[in-house]
């Protein structure tokens, strides 16, 4: 079975602070693959990453980042120094090996008060 | 333009109504899929397609059916919307293999009374 379980349902931050979106997952699959998507107020679903599971390596993209440890089966995301311009709901998601779809997380609804 | 395009946006009916959604993509993807985003659900998979003649059930497939008409386009029906059809609608389309990433469509917000 797939699982991913996004616990914040929201969070709030001022501008400038930084914030961590959780993200754990559950699959019996030994390859699998994690996903970040962004969800803008405008509704549109944006790709921000994907992660093998066989590279644990961190990745940073400017002021985002992201942690993925196995041994805790998690995949978090990192914004640094947040602007308004993040406030958005942020979905993980996970594929495993010869899954046909994306399962979701529920999503973390980011909101960056200036 | 929009590499993936979904038509109607809006789209607000009764119940018993036939509808039918739309999605066109320019991406020359072969893979295609549609979703349904509910409050606190995340998204679902409703059907997917990984060629003109590939159609596959997902996770919620009950009450819709689709039609891959062409390699850039894959329609989503309802043949007798209810108002727990009521919900944000997405087409994604990916290239192979599976673990590539999927690009999505902006969404119809379907309501139904």
């Amino acid at each position: 079975a797939q699982k991913v379980t996004q616990a914040q349902t929201e969070i709030s931050v001022v501008e400038k602070e930084d914030v961590t979106l959780d993200c754990v997952y559950e699959t019996r699959d030994t390859t699998y693959y994690l996903f970040w998507y962004k969800q803008p107020p405008s509704g549109e679903l944006v790709f921000l990453i994907r992660r093998n599971s066989f590279d644990e390596q961190n990745e940073i993209s400017g002021r985002y980042s992201w942690n993925f440890q196995k041994s805790t089966s998690s995949f978090n995301f990192t914004i640094t120094a947040s602007q308004v311009v993040d406030s958005a709901v942020y979905f993980c998601a996970l594929r495993g090996t010869g899954a046909n779809n994306l399962f979701f997380g529920t999503g973390t609804r980011l909101t960056v008060i200036p | 333009d929009a590499d993936v395009t979904q038509t109607p946006r809006n789209r607000i009916t009764k119940t018993g109504k036939r509808i039918m959604l739309e999605c066109s993509q320019t991406k020359g993807h072969d893979r295609m899929y549609w979703y349904r985003q509910d409050p606190g659900l995340g998204l679902r998979l409703i059907y997917y397609s990984f060629d003109v003649k590939d159609i596959n059930k997902g996770e919620i497939s009950d009450g819709y059916s689709v039609s891959r008409q062409a390699q850039a386009k894959f329609s989503l029906s309802l043949e007798s919307a209810i108002p727990n059809q009521t919900a944000l609608y997405f087409c994604a389309t990916s290239t192979g293999p599976s673990f590539n990433e999927q690009f999505f469509g902006p969404g119809t917000r379907l309501t139904v009374l």
